[in-house]
């Protein structure tokens, strides 16, 4: 079965500074890979996907990841982090058979941002 | 506004009762998904329905029990509730045409006392 590793579980980054969060996962296969933000009190939104092709994939709110199929790792990154970047990230895995999009989630990254 | 909506947003019981959220879908998804959110656990998959039927089943307590309608909406019921069970609970949804993109409701904040 698939899982994910989120290493890290709380990263604390200035406002500005670059942001790096980690993420590997475990499958036989190439798998569909997102990443989720999830802010108080809200569901979870879609923040990008890789799915084929290009291994640097770009995001909603200027995010990005990079999938690495030597290292099994689907990591996330800005540049310049923002107030509002303050959220809990997961990262997740489907090995979406059509009909079956089951994800598999790692257990989160919350991310303090400080002035 | 991810389109999907989830009720109750809260709800507070006690342990031996029943309980029964609710989610209606984004118009035209037919797959439907229960996460539970704990502290403890992370984001746990619970069940999935497409058109009406059992797609797939996660880590659901046989306590707890789903169904998706003809109109598609689905309930999730949990009885016998115990201090555990006290969790965030997702309903999300999914269309063929966004292969393995979930759309998650804002959640039901169920509290067990």
């Amino acid at each position: 079965a698939q899982s994910v590793t989120q290493p890290d579980i709380h990263i604390t980054v200035s406002e500005g500074a670059s942001l790096e969060l980690r993420c590997n996962y475990s499958y036989g296969a190439t798998p569909y890979l997102f990443w989720y933000v999830q802010s108080p009190g809200q569901g979870l939104q879609l923040l990008l996907k890789y799915f084929s092709g290009d291994t640097l994939v770009q995001g909603i709110k200027g995010f990005e990841a990079e999938f690495k199929r030597s290292q099994s790792s689907f990591n996330l990154r800005k540049p310049s982090v923002h107030w509002s970047d303050a959220a809990e990230y997961f990262c997740a895995v489907s090995i979406s058979n059509f009909g079956n999009e089951k994800l598999t989630f790692g257990t989160g990254t919350r991310l303090t941002i400080i002035p | 506004d991810s389109g999907v909506t989830q009720t109750p947003k809260h709800l507070i019981t006690a342990t031996g009762q029943r309980v029964t959220l609710r989610c209606s879908p984004r118009s035209g998804d037919l797959s439907v998904y229960w996460y539970q959110q704990s502290l403890d656990q992370g984001l746990q998959f619970l069940i999935q329905y497409y058109n009406g039927e059992e797609r797939a089943k996660g880590n659901i307590l046989e306590r707890f029990s789903a169904q998706q309608f003809p109109d598609l909406h689905s309930e999730l019921n949990l009885s016998s509730l115990e201090l555990g069970d006290s969790a965030l609970y997702f309903c999300a949804s999914s269309d063929r045409r966004t292969t393995g993109e979930l759309f998650f409701g804002e959640g039901s904040r169920l509290t067990v006392l």
